[in-house]
């Protein structure tokens, strides 16, 4: 069974720019949630999704924002890139609301 | 709020037993997870423990919840070098519809030959 997939893995962007990090789940899962982990403040809740729609957000800025397809894969953007939205954006899913989340292998921002 | 608390460094020799220790304050979190994280990865779910049980053991892990006291730990028996990486203890809210896991600074096991 296929994991959680995150595309690009990699990403260098420019202050000011905007960006958009997709994630597709494991196969049947339905719910998706978006962390993002940095040295300073560790893993931090962002956002998550549920049957395209969302169900929690975290305490970021609204530069933050996300949706879910139909297919569940799920994208989030992050608008007027700022150099602290440096961070590897990690993206989980699960079945529903049940415990097991798996983790794809992140996207690395890099913002210069 | 919630805050899980974990000590940043462990290091012990090949063979030996590792510990890693969590705490937590959130005394309705349902779930408690232990993920391990390789350099330049994600988050690899090791194992995690529901809150009504004491202990969980899956091959050479073995989860403690002491839930009087707030504490979480993960016994790595017979410790390999391969087991070097960071440890993140996480806590799943319970009071809302989701899937949120609130998670700790992470331990950094550094395991030598």
């Amino acid at each position: 069974k296929a994991g959680v997939t995150q595309t690009p893995r990699y990403l260098i962007k420019t202050r000011g720019q905007q960006v958009t990090l997709s994630c597709s789940p494991i196969s049947g899962h339905r719910s998706v949630s978006w962390y993002q982990q940095t040295p300073g403040q560790g893993l931090q809740f962002l956002f998550e999704y549920f049957s395209e729609t969302q169900r929690n957000k975290g305490n970021f800025p609204g530069r933050f924002s996300g949706r879910q397809f139909s297919n569940s894969r799920s994208e989030m953007n992050v608008s007027t890139l700022e150099l602290g939205d440096s961070a590897l954006y990690l993206c989980a899913s699960s079945r529903d609301q049940t415990y097991e989340q798996y983790f794809g292998p992140g996207t690395r921002l890099t913002v210069t | 709020g919630e805050d899980v608390e974990q000590s940043l460094f462990l290091s012990v020799r090949e063979g030996d037993s590792s510990v890693i220790n969590c705490t937590y304050t959130d005394s309705s979190s349902t779930y408690l997870y232990w993920y391990k994280q390789e350099p330049g990865a994600g988050l690899q779910l090791l194992t995690y423990i529901f809150s009504n049980m004491d202990m969980k053991q899956d091959q050479r892990l073995t989860v403690l919840l002491n839930k009087k006291d707030k504490h979480l730990s993960l016994r790595i028996a017979d410790t390999q070098t391969g087991d070097s990486a960071i440890y993140f203890c996480a806590e799943k809210e319970d009071y809302s519809n989701t899937g949120k896991l609130i998670f700790g600074q992470g331990t950094t096991l550094q395991v030598k030959p």
